[in-house]
C-alpha cells in the first residue's frame, strides 16, 4: 500500500515551458486535491476533485490545469510555466464517506521555474 | 475571508512543553486537525478533534479546542529533537465541501 505518489520530486523549467505533475493514490479514494506550499502562506488549494471525471477549482487555479479519468489518478498540468509558480506541490487524497476525513499527501515536488 | 492563523516559529528547549496556538474561522467546523511536516516530506496527520470536544489527550499530545474563541491548541509534552517540524492546524469551513483551509504553519525548533 503505497498511498499517495508523486512524480518527479524536483523539477526545474524554464519559463513558458509545460510539464505535468502526476499524483496517483491506491486507496479507493474519491476526493483528491493538489496545494501548492510558499513560505509564510501555509497550503493553498490550485484545483480538486471529487470523483472520476469531476473536477473544480480551488483558491488559487491560474496557469493549471487538472483531469481526472480514473480515480486512482489527478494530474497536474502546467500550461506555460512563470516563475510565480515556483513553489512546493502536494497532491492529497481522501475518503469523505468515512465521516472523519483527513487527507493523506504524497512527498510532493519541488518546482523551481527560471 | 477565510484564514486560519498561527505563529510563524517557536523554539524549545528538549525536555520541555509546546505550545503551538491556531485561531480558526468557522466555528461550524466540524474537525479540526493537527498536521505535521518533517523536512523534505509531505504532511502527516498527527491528531484531530471533533468539534463536540473540548480537549483530546494522545499520548504526549493533548489538543485543546475553545470553540467561543475560535481557538485551538497543541501541546506537546518532554518535547524531543525529533519533534522539530513544521506543525499545521487545519479546518473544514463549509461542512461537506471538504476544502480544507490551512494555517501557514508553526516551525517547531527544538534546543538539545
Amino acid at each position: 500500500n503505497a498511498g499517495v505518489t508523486q512524480t518527479p520530486k524536483f523539477q526545474v523549467l524554464k519559463t513558458g515551458q509545460s510539464m505535468t505533475l502526476q499524483c496517483a493514490q491506491d486507496m479507493n479514494h474519491e476526493y483528491m486535491s493538489w496545494y501548492r506550499q510558499d513560505p509564510g502562506m501555509g497550503l493553498r488549494l490550485i484545483h480538486y476533485s471529487v470523483g472520476a471525471g469531476i473536477t473544480d477549482q480551488g483558491e488559487v487555479p491560474n496557469g493549471y490545469n487538472v483531469s481526472r479519468s480514473t480515480t486512482e489518478d489527478f494530474p497536474l498540468r502546467l500550461l506555460s510555466a512563470a516563475p510565480s509558480q515556483t513553489s512546493v506541490y502536494f497532491c492529497a487524497s481522501n475518503d469523505p464517506g468515512s465521516g472523519n476525513s483527513p487527507l493523506h499527501f504524497g512527498n510532493g515536488t519541488r518546482l523551481t521555474v527560471t | 475571508g477565510e484564514d486560519v492563523e498561527q505563529s510563524l516559529f517557536l523554539s524549545v528547549r528538549e525536555g520541555d512543553s509546546s505550545v503551538i496556538n491556531c485561531t480558526y474561522t468557522d466555528s461550524s467546523s466540524t474537525y479540526l486537525y493537527w498536521y505535521k511536516q518533517e523536512p523534505g516530506a509531505g504532511l502527516q496527520l498527527l491528531t484531530y478533534i471533533f468539534s463536540n470536544m473540548d480537549m483530546k489527550q494522545d499520548q504526549r499530545l493533548t489538543v485543546l479546542l475553545n470553540k467561543k474563541d475560535k481557538h485551538l491548541s497543541l501541546r506537546i509534552a518532554d518535547t524531543q529533537t525529533g519533534d522539530s517540524a513544521i506543525y499545521f492546524c487545519a479546518e473544514i469551513p463549509t461542512s461537506g465541501t471538504y476544502k480544507y483551509i490551512f494555517g501557514t504553519g508553526t516551525r517547531l525548533k527544538v534546543l538539545a
